[in-house]
């Protein structure tokens, strides 16, 4: 079965500030992993996925995701944070060729201090 | 795409009674899903259907817990003689499923409160 963990229930940055959110996952079978965006009383919102293309992944808002397959890592970056970038992070993966469920970690809070 | 839609967006209810909610999933979709998140969690997978047949159920779905997606459009969610423990965010999710295409598109979820 696959699993996901994430480093840091809340982190915090200043505005401008590199973002980093950590993505671990567990999978015996290639997965495929995404990053989602959750505000308040809200959806998830795709922010990128993996899919066995390209390890640096590009995503909407500026994020970007790098998979390292040695390190079975997903992790979040944003060079410079924005204000509205405050939101719940969750990270998932789904395996198989006819992948269905996603299995999602506990979620980042990110907080940005102006 | 107009979107995942999802009704009722808030329900109180008291323990014991039923409750349903509904699920409209983006109209070219044949995977629908439905997952479980209470505070400070992750969404929890509960099933998913591929057109009309429910393909996969979580062990986290008791008995009092049933889904239905008749035409393969949309789906319900049912759950009787609801507990305190059902309070939660209940998100519906679709998605194609074309190989490499994984994504899923979520709703903006109903949140039951069992006082």
């Amino acid at each position: 079965a696959q699993s996901v963990t994430q480093l840091g229930s809340h982190v915090s940055v200043s505005e401008g500030a590199l973002v980093l959110l950590r993505c671990n996952y567990s999978s015996s079978v290639p997965p495929y992993l995404f990053w989602y965006v959750q505000y308040p009383n809200q959806g998830l919102q795709l922010l990128l996925k993996y899919t066995s293309a390209a390890t640096l992944v590009k995503g909407i808002n500026g994020f970007e995701a790098e998979f390292k397959k040695s390190e079975t890592s997903f992790h979040l970056t944003k060079p410079s944070a924005h204000m509205s970038d405050a939101a719940e992070y969750l990270c998932a993966v789904s395996v198989g060729t006819n992948a269905g469920k996603s299995t999602f970690g506990d979620g980042t809070t990110l907080t940005v201090k102006p | 795409d107009t979107g995942v839609s999802q009704n009722p967006r808030h329900k109180i209810t008291k323990r014991g009674q039923n409750v349903t909610f509904r699920c409209d999933p983006i109209s070219e979709h044949n995977r629908l899903y439905w997952y479980r998140q209470t505070l400070g969690q992750g969404p929890e997978f509960l099933t998913y259907f591929q057109n009309e047949a429910q393909l996969e159920k979580s062990r986290l779905l008791s008995d009092r817990f049933s889904a239905e997606r008749p035409k393969g459009s949309f789906s319900t969610l049912e759950i009787q003689r609801t507990e305190q423990g059902d309070s939660a965010m209940y998100l519906c999710a679709s998605s194609r499923s074309r190989q490499g295409a994984y994504e899923q598109y979520f709703g903006p979820g109903t949140r039951l409160t069992v006082t």
